[in-house]
């Protein structure tokens, strides 16, 4: 039940941009997305909900599509603090929540 | 505002010692609490949840167990640790309805066993 990221790493330079996806085998009521820095806890950037979505901060946002049960997170301009690892976090139609594999982000000056 | 809070910080432990961990919220009422564990470099993993006192749903088959003796307070627990129990253990409680699905994580313990 563990969605599944991809990629698994990347590696930016500064104002580069990144794509990170997230795909789950059920049907989904939300999407959530965090980033975890090194020795610390997972922080929440946004959460995308069924029937709609929600865009969290200004050069970070993501979308979720409902029948293909995947999301997408959308950095752009990346920024050295933007290094970190991404999860992404789903709620099922029963309420479960899963984190997803994680993706290591780096970006380099 | 709420509040969550893990302890200890960091623990090291013999394998086959006992274990217990211990998390609580303040500031609001009735959460779902959740146990995640973290192996080094490696994604979160959900251990057990739970919707109110006494209620608690194991996520995976292991020699943890998870208690809620009070609506506010979060205990995992085991008997005999193992070195593959070692790891970044995190606490997060999110409200049970509403609109917010958001989970807020504690600051972790850091479990090595030996």
């Amino acid at each position: 039940q563990q969605p599944v990221q991809s990629p698994q790493a990347v590696i930016l330079r500064e104002g580069e941009d990144a794509v990170i996806n997230c795909s789950s085998s059920k049907a989904l009521y939300s999407v959530h997305w965090y980033r975890q820095k090194h020795g610390e806890a997972p922080v929440f950037l946004m959460i995308l909900l069924k029937g709609g979505e929600q865009k969290g901060h200004e050069k970070i946002s993501a979308s979720f599509n409902e029948k293909k049960q995947q999301s997408s997170l959308y950095l752009t301009a990346s920024q050295l603090s933007y290094s970190g690892t991404y999860f992404c976090g789903t709620e099922n139609l029963a309420a479960q929540f899963y984190f997803g594999t994680g993706t290591s982000l780096t970006v380099i000056p | 505002s709420q509040t969550i809070h893990q302890w200890p910080a960091t623990l090291v432990q013999p394998v086959g010692s006992p274990l217990s961990l211990e998390c609580t919220v303040e500031g609001t009422s009735n959460p779902n609490l959740y146990w995640y564990r973290q192996a080094a470099g490696r994604g979160l993993q959900l251990l057990f949840y739970s919707v109110g006192i006494g209620q608690i749903s194991s996520e995976v088959p292991q020699n943890l167990s998870a208690s809620r003796p009070q609506d506010r307070q979060f205990i995992l627990s085991s008997k005999k640790l193992l070195l593959s129990d070692s790891g970044f253990y995190l606490c997060a409680w999110r409200y049970r309805q509403g609109a917010n699905p958001e989970q807020y994580f504690g600051p972790g313990t850091r479990l090595t066993v030996t």
